[in-house]
C-alpha cells in the first residue's frame, strides 16, 4: 500500500490563480479530509468527505472546494488563491470503527503571493 | 463548540521523562488520540485512548486521562533526541469523523 499520497508537495501561485491539491489513498477508507496547518494554530479541518459523492464543510471552508467522485480520490481545488492561503496542506484517511484513526500523507506546501 | 488546547513549548533534557498536556471541552469526546510531527513530515498516530479508560500504556508512552476535568496528558519515558518533534492532542466523538486538533507542543530534547 502507497497509503495517503499528495501531490504536489511543493507550489507557488500567484493570487488570483486557481490549482488543485491531489489528494489519493490506496486503503479503501471511506473517510477522507483536507486541513491546513499554520503556526501556532495546529490543524484545521477544511473539508471532509464520509464517502464517494458526499462531502461536507469543516471549520475554516471559505476559498476552497471538494469533490469526491471516487473512494480514492479527494481533491482540493483553490479557485482564486489569496495570500491567506499559504500554508502547508494535509489530507487524511481513515475508517470508522473501535480504535481507527486517520492516516495523513506528506502535505503539500503552498505559497501565494 | 469544540477547542483543544496545549501549550506551545516544552524542553526536557535527554534521559528525563517529558509530560504533555492538552484539556478540551467536548463532553462527548469518545476518542482521543496523540500524534507525534517530525519537521517536514505528516502526523503518525503515537497512541489512543477511549474516553472510558483512565490510563493506557504502551512502551515508554503513557496516557492518562481525567475526564471530570477533560484533562489528557502524555507522558514520555526516557525521552531521547529522536523524540524532539510538535504533538498533537486530538479528540473526535462516537459516531462522527471530525477530529479536533490541538496547536500542538514543541518538544525539545536537550542532550
Amino acid at each position: 500500500n502507497a497509503g495517503v499520497t499528495q501531490t504536489p508537495k511543493f507550489q507557488v501561485l500567484k493570487t488570483g490563480q486557481s490549482m488543485t491539491l491531489q489528494c489519493a489513498q490506496d486503503m479503501n477508507h471511506e473517510y477522507m479530509s483536507w486541513y491546513r496547518q499554520d503556526p501556532g494554530m495546529g490543524l484545521r479541518l477544511i473539508h471532509y468527505s464520509v464517502g464517494a459523492g458526499i462531502t461536507d464543510q469543516g471549520e475554516v471552508p471559505n476559498g476552497y472546494n471538494v469533490s469526491r467522485s471516487t473512494t480514492e480520490d479527494f481533491p482540493l481545488r483553490l479557485l482564486s488563491a489569496a495570500p491567506s492561503q499559504t500554508s502547508v496542506y494535509f489530507c487524511a484517511s481513515g475508517r470508522e470503527g473501535l480504535g481507527e484513526t486517520q492516516y495523513f500523507g506528506p502535505g503539500t506546501r503552498l505559497l501565494v503571493l | 463548540g469544540e477547542d483543544v488546547e496545549q501549550s506551545l513549548f516544552l524542553s526536557v533534557r535527554e534521559g528525563d521523562s517529558s509530560v504533555i498536556n492538552c484539556t478540551y471541552t467536548d463532553s462527548s469526546s469518545t476518542y482521543l488520540y496523540w500524534y507525534k510531527q517530525e519537521p517536514g513530515a505528516g502526523l503518525q498516530l503515537l497512541t489512543y485512548i477511549f474516553s472510558n479508560m483512565d490510563m493506557k500504556q504502551d512502551q515508554r508512552l503513557t496516557v492518562l486521562l481525567n475526564k471530570k476535568d477533560k484533562h489528557l496528558s502524555l507522558r514520555i519515558a526516557d525521552t531521547q533526541t529522536g523524540d524532539s518533534a510538535i504533538y498533537f492532542c486530538a479528540e473526535r466523538g462516537s459516531g462522527t469523523y471530525k477530529y479536533i486538533f490541538g496547536t500542538g507542543t514543541r518538544l525539545k530534547v536537550l542532550a
